[in-house]
């Protein structure tokens, strides 16, 4: 079984602020993890991944999380907002032998000027 | 790359009309997913196929919903005798060994 909490379902920031998004995860086995984007009436695209080796990893448009097992988390942060970074943000798991992922409820960020 | 493709993009219904939605994945994806999103929510999982067996599909998914892969290529999704309980955006998504690619979603409003 495997499950997605995002706490906080919308976020605002100032244009230049720090973003972090939050995300815990439960899998019964070793997680594969994602953060995706979307824009409205948009599929989602993808972020960022975590798979094995290194846990911070970076993605586009300088975002980057940090797979924390011992905290089952996977936080998505970027250093300064830009406005362009207003949109929905999911989060994802899928363990690793199993076939389809599981997504979170999402987090609508908001930036203002 | 072309990306994955889904037609129609909007699709207005009257309950009790049967629908279906097409899916074309990136060519060289094994796997194909459908997810169902309604506002303020996450993708919902519906089904999946790797080629065209279908392996999995969601205890949530009536039997009004079916879905096909014939040829391990392109994939439909027909809704039978819609309910307004059925107004979602629909997409589709495929992987090969990677995450997972989405199309930009079918809408369908059941009036």
């Amino acid at each position: 079984a495997q499950s997605v909490t995002q706490l906080g379902s919308h976020v605002s920031v100032s244009e230049g602020a720090l973003v972090l998004l939050r995300c815990n995860y439960s899998s019964s086995v070793p997680p594969y993890l994602f953060w995706y984007v979307q824009y409205p009436n948009q599929g989602l695209q993808l972020l960022l991944k975590y798979t094995t080796g290194a846990t911070l990893v970076k993605g586009i448009n300088g975002f980057e999380a940090e797979f924390k097992k011992s905290e089952t988390s996977f936080h998505l942060t970027k250093p300064s907002a830009h406005m362009s970074d207003a949109a929905e943000y999911f989060c994802a798991v899928r363990g690793t032998n199993a076939g389809k992922s599981t997504f979170g409820d999402g987090t609508t960020l908001t930036v203002k000027p | 790359d072309t990306g994955v493709s889904q037609d129609p993009r909007h699709k207005i219904t009257k309950r009790g009309q049967n629908v279906t939605f097409r899916c074309d994945p990136i060519s060289e994806h094994n796997r194909l997913y459908w997810y169902r999103q309604t506002l303020g929510q996450g993708p919902e999982f519906l089904t999946y196929f790797q080629n065209e067996a279908q392996l999995e599909k969601s205890r949530l998914l009536s039997d009004r919903f079916s879905a096909e892969r014939p040829k391990g290529s392109f994939s439909t999704l027909e809704i039978q005798r819609t309910e307004q309980g059925d107004s979602a955006m629909y997409l589709c998504a495929s992987r090969g060994g990677g995450p997972l690619h989405f199309g930009n979603g079918t809408r369908l409003t059941v009036t």
